[in-house]
């Protein structure tokens, strides 16, 4: 089973500061990854796959880098609507397809 | 637009069973791969199940092995989890979510919720 770790688990930014959120993968899952952004009582959001590959519809303030075992998100600028729970997924070998444990970003 | 509206979801007791379904619309249906994904209260995200676009092949996660069999009708455009022998670890929201197979869930469902307690 793919491992993957995020950290750190909460990040407190200020509206307008970058955030830069960090995932592991154990062992590599190529650029075989994917980053979802969750806000309180609704599912999931695509951001990033392949990595680095925005979803439809996501602003360019949102950016993935990394391949192999060390994935980086980085927001920009953050603006209000970006505060909200971040995890990564690797799809690359499954089963199982394995989340990571999530960094909740916060107003500082 | 692709739509994924799950229902089925209760509270029940352990050792119960529930069938939830997911009904697709927006999309080629058959030609894609599904899966459940839950989400236990206040915890993270963990993949369910996943099966072909056809059905021929299912996997599962080791939590809910020999207890969750997943299925689709492709004449109804609807995912199925059957889940026997319900415990309380089992409680969470149940997305249902695609395509997941070798690609990231580009679309999501609402989430139901099913709550396994005595």
């Amino acid at each position: 089973e793919i491992v993957m770790t995020q950290s750190p688990a909460t990040l407190s930014v200020s509206p307008g500061e970058r955030a830069t959120l960090s995932c592991r993968a154990s062992p590599s899952v190529s650029s075989n990854l994917a980053w979802y952004q969750q806000k309180p009582g609704q599912a999931p959001r695509l951001l990033i796959y392949d990595a680095s590959t925005r979803a439809t519809g996501i602003p360019a303030r949102f950016s993935g880098s990394g391949s192999g075992t060390e994935f980086t998100l980085t927001i920009s600028s953050l603006q209000s609507e970006d505060f909200a729970v971040y995890y990564c997924q690797q799809y690359n070998n499954w089963p199982p397809l394995t989340f990571g444990g999530g960094t909740k970003v916060e107003i500082k | 637009e692709v739509q994924l509206l799950e229902s089925g979801g209760v509270l029940l007791q352990p050792g119960g069973s529930l069938r939830l379904s997911c009904a697709a619309s927006g999309f080629i249906f058959s030609n894609y791969a599904m899966s459940w994904v839950r989400q236990a209260p206040g915890k993270g995200l963990e993949w369910v199940s996943a099966i072909s676009g056809s059905g021929a092949a299912t996997y599962y996660a080791d939590s809910v092995k020999g207890r969750f069999t997943i299925s689709r009708d492709n004449s109804k455009n609807t995912l199925y989890l059957q889940m026997n022998i319900l415990r309380a670890e089992d409680t969470a929201v149940y997305y249902c979510a695609t395509p997941g197979w070798y690609r990231p869930f580009d679309h999501w469902g609402q989430g139901t919720l099913v709550t396994v307690s005595s």
